[in-house]
């Protein structure tokens, strides 16, 4: 599969732990996005990654939040001491250069109990 | 700020009846417009997208939109649908004039097709 690949696909914590979640890119494709997508709504865009330069950070991304693209591939999200209300679906979207279409990974579904 | 109003949040169609979901958006310069699904278990996949050009642009399954410049819309229709178009549809948009390159969602419209 060529797809852009997200994992874990589930992920249950408990208030005030530490998650990270890793998104593969389609290869070859420079831009990666994160958006989180909550029960009801549409995905919202958190930030964004060209190669590995963290370009644009959503007004949503707190600073309980980061993202790293080290290498221009694959990219983590971390969210530090969890709330309840960071329960939601993280998705992962790539695309090429230039104004393309952005491609979406299957999600994370996190759970904070 | 971008912003995207789907006004319809639930339909329900019967099989071979035609198929319109609005979309209209908020911003004053040039746009991207898309077409996502987001079928049953499955991630979202793009039906269809208007980068310039002719405003009607079709997409997969049968599906077009018109992007109206004048009404800042950008709507979805299929002549006839099918059990199989039961999705959620999210239409985004995307500034093209540089600077910001998120996508901007609205909030779906979660559509059932009764056999």
């Amino acid at each position: 599969d060529t797809g852009v690949s997200q994992d874990p696909r589930h992920k249950i914590t408990k208030r005030g732990q530490n998650v990270t979640f890793r998104c593969d890119p389609i290869s070859e494709h420079n831009r990666l996005y994160w958006y989180r997508q909550t029960l009801g709504q549409g995905p919202e865009f958190l930030t964004y990654f060209q190669n590995e330069a963290q370009l644009e950070k959503s007004r949503l991304l707190s600073d309980r939040f980061s993202a790293e693209r080290p290498k221009g591939s694959f990219s983590t999200l971390e969210i530090q001491r969890t709330e309840q209300g960071d329960s939601a679906m993280y998705l992962c979207a790539s695309s090429a250069r230039g104004p393309d279409t952005q491609y979406f990974g299957p999600g994370t579904r996190l759970t904070v109990l | 700020a971008q912003s995207v109003s789907q006004h319809n949040h639930h339909v329900i169609l019967s099989e071979a009846a035609s198929l319109e979901l609005g979309c209209n958006y908020s911003y004053g310069g040039t746009v991207n417009l898309f077409w996502y699904v987001q079928y049953p278990g499955q991630h979202l996949q793009l039906l269809l997208k208007y980068f310039s050009g002719d405003p009607l642009v079709k997409g997969i399954k049968g599906f077009e939109a018109e992007f109206i410049k004048s009404k800042f819309s950008f709507n979805l229709r299929k002549p006839s649908v099918q059990w199989s178009d039961t999705a959620e549809y999210f239409c985004a948009v995307k500034s093209s004039g540089g600077g910001a390159d998120g996508l901007t969602f609205g909030k779906g419209t979660h559509l059932i097709i009764q056999p």
